[in-house]
């Protein structure tokens, strides 16, 4: 059974970095025709996909987010990772990662973490 | 990209009664790549269906789906108590995915 497990800094200050880590267990990153994936979720809000590498490695970004946002894959640990810059209050949310399935160019999500919330406040 | 709006808001209805939840989709979403999840309080989001259609594995049978172009609907046959919870639809026939904000199906 696959599991996606979050970690990282829950509490960001404005204009910092934010950084989550996603351990996978269960299953190999490096397995062809799924992305890796990132998601988040405004208190009491809806849903925004975030962005995703390819087990290639390439990484395609949300273009509301691109300029702030890089992801990264580790594996070796079988793990991957984000980074959204210059953060602000409206990126507080709770983050997800979730495994993605391939439909042509895009992907829906079959697996998810628990879900990590990342608070930006000073 | 691609804007999903869910209708209703917030379905209020009562265990064993029909649930029918609407997403439409601002233009068509290619080769009906849509899929729907299901999410409880403080829960990550569970795949439902995919492809429109499709139940994803150990989904039960109660729960359908259906619709092409821009009409989707998910329904649930015969609510079971376990079933009250806030569904998403989301597309991913074109670039960015999206999804829509959400049908809260709550007890009556």
């Amino acid at each position: 059974q696959l599991q996606l497990q979050e970690s990282g800094s829950g509490l960001v200050k404005p204009s910092q970095t934010l950084s989550l880590t996603c351990a996978v267990s269960g299953g190999s990153i490096s397995s062809g025709g799924y992305s890796w994936s990132w998601i988040r979720q405004p208190p009491g809000k809806g849903l925004e996909w975030i962005g995703y590498i390819y087990h290639s490695g390439s990484t395609y970004y949300n273009p509301s987010l691109k300029s702030r946002v890089t992801i990264s894959v580790d594996r070796s640990k079988n793990q991957f990772s984000l980074k959204l810059s210059s953060v602000t209050a409206a990126d507080t949310a709770v983050y997800y990662c979730a495994r993605g399935i391939v439909a042509t160019t895009n992907y829906y999500f079959d697996y998810w973490g628990q879900g990590t919330l990342v608070t930006v406040s000073s | 990209e691609i804007v999903l709006t869910q209708s209703p808001g917030t379905l209020s209805l009562s265990p064993g009664e029909r649930a029918t939840l609407s997403c439409r989709a601002s233009q068509s979403v290619s080769s009906s790549y849509l899929a729907w999840y299901q999410q409880k309080p403080g829960q990550a989001p569970r795949l439902l269906i995919y492809g429109a259609s499709s139940r994803a594995t150990g989904i039960p049978d109660r729960f359908s789906g259906s619709g092409s172009g821009t009409d989707f609907t998910l329904t649930i046959s015969r609510l079971e108590p376990e079933d009250f919870a806030v569904y998403y639809c989301q597309q991913y026939g074109s670039s960015p995915e999206t999804f829509g904000q959400g049908t809260k199906v709550e007890i009556k």
